[in-house]
């Protein structure tokens, strides 16, 4: 499996500019999240879905940020108009819940992609 | 809510042993990991502890976990130049949502 992909890795744009983040998840997974990284903030968890609908998206800063998982092998991250203060690196995650070892209980295992570095100029 | 700690860097000499600690809140939970972020690259699983065992070795890797402290720790002998990286805790309770917790990560940097 080729893992996670993510593009772009790089995206350079200016402020005002619509941003589109890609991700297909690996094959299977059921759940899919996007987090993004900083240095001030760390690694926060923008959105959730299970199998392909949005259960969390609490951790979505504002209206401008938006994401779809239209089917199980594709989700976005739109930012519009984007800003400055989101320059970061987006990273998009996907794992499949699985009965665990220790009998019954839930074991999740996030596969990260590589990431998308955005600056926003 | 829940809260994972950890301090942000360590820095070790090659050939010495490194200690990651963390703290975490969340008395109900169940896995505790350990994510290996390389530069450049996306966090990747390094190691896990389910939450009734005290300690799980794996060649140079040893998780200890005290539940009633609610620390963990990740220990890695002989570390070497390739073990610079960022560290990251993470908990996550069977009860809540399928959604681990992570904390800020700890920049291990590992020097001649």
């Amino acid at each position: 499996d080729a893992g996670v992909i993510q593009s772009p890795r790089h995206e350079v744009t200016e402020m005002g500019q619509e941003v589109t983040l890609r991700c297909k998840p690996i094959s299977g997974h059921n759940s899919l999240f996007w987090y993004r990284q900083t240095m001030m903030r760390g690694l926060e968890l923008l959105i959730y879905f299970n199998n392909n609908v949005p259960i969390d998206d609490s951790g979505m800063p504002e209206d401008r940020f938006s994401a779809k998982m239209p089917n199980a092998s594709f989700s976005t991250l739109k930012i519009q108009p984007s800003e400055p203060r989101d320059s970061a690196v987006y990273f998009c995650a996907s794992s499949s819940v699985e009965v665990g070892l220790a009998g019954g209980h839930p074991y999740n295992e996030q596969f990260f992609g590589p990431g998308t570095r955005l600056t926003v100029l | 809510g829940e809260d994972v700690e950890q301090s942000l860097f360590l820095s070790v000499r090659e050939g010495d042993s490194s200690v990651i600690n963390c703290t975490y809140t969340d008395s109900s939970s169940t896995y505790l990991y350990w994510y290996k972020q390389e530069p450049g690259a996306g966090l990747q699983l390094l190691t896990y502890i389910f939450s009734n065992m005290d300690m799980k070795q794996d060649q140079r890797l040893t998780v200890l976990l005290n539940k009633k402290d609610k620390h963990l720790s990740l220990r890695i002998a002989d570390t070497q130049t390739g073990d610079s990286a960022i560290y990251f805790c993470a908990e996550f309770s069977s009860g809540g949502s399928y959604i681990p917790t992570f904390g800020r990560g700890t920049s291990l940097i590992v020097h001649p």
